[in-house]
């Protein structure tokens, strides 16, 4: 089945210590998509890409950078994870960013930060 | 600009009874309507989408929404709830350029 695949399902990292989350998708779709869900939250757009052309929130702290190598693959890093950067990072495809598009979702990695 | 409320933080049923979650929307323009849900620890899945075709709109797991534009309402409806629909619920509009705007999320009890 078609799918968006997230890596590790739970990520546990020490303050400061660098981590990288990683989502795959087998939909071949163009538009790949990073969402941080705090506890009890909607889900907060970081940023996307567009093929390779990346699209950053105006809100999205510094400390978050994601990389895209193919179509296939993105990768969220948090340079210097904080205690508040705690939360589920939820990664979304579609086929383009047209208004009727359907975002679908990976199952998200769940972050600790100690 | 889209904005999308909704109207209860947290529901609860009974085993068997009807569900309603509902959900109001802002738009300048005909939307695009979805609700997701969202089990403990786990991605949020698709219910149903609306894309100005039929108004009412049927879903996964026996759950539909109607959109009412005079009411500017896209409420989520399930005749008999199961232990397993317990979960969160969030009604989504796509503005343009395809960013989703959420609403709050409405948290659906189940009880035996």
């Amino acid at each position: 089945d078609a799918m968006v695949i997230q890596n590790p399902r739970y990520q546990v990292t020490q303050f400061g210590k660098p981590v990288t989350l990683s989502c795959s998708q087998t939909l071949n779709h163009n538009v790949m998509y990073w969402y941080q869900q705090k506890s009890s939250q909607a889900p907060k757009l970081l940023f996307h890409y567009y093929d390779k052309d990346f699209n950053n929130e105006a809100d999205t702290p510094d400390n978050f950078q994601s990389r895209r190598p193919n179509t296939s693959f993105c990768f969220l890093d948090i340079r210097s994870p904080g205690l508040g950067d705690a939360a589920m990072y939820l990664c979304a495809t579609s086929r383009v960013k047209g208004s009727t598009d359907t975002q679908y979702f990976g199952p998200g990695t769940r972050l600790t930060v100690l | 600009a889209q904005s999308v409320t909704q109207l209860d933080s947290h529901v609860s049923v009974s085993e068997g009874t009807p569900v309603l979650l509902r959900c109001n929307y802002s738009s300048s323009y005909s939307p695009s309507l979805f609700w997701y849900v969202q089990h403990p620890n786990k991605g949020l899945q698709l219910l149903l989408k609306y894309t100005s075709a039929a108004t009412l709109v049927k879903g996964i797991n026996g759950f539909e929404a109607e959109f009412k534009k005079s009411e500017t309402s896209f409420h989520l409806t399930k005749p008999s709830a199961h232990m397993s629909d317990a979960a969160e619920y969030f009604c989504v509009v796509n503005a343009q350029g395809g960013k989703l705007i959420f609403g709050q999320g409405t948290e659906l009890s189940v009880k035996p």
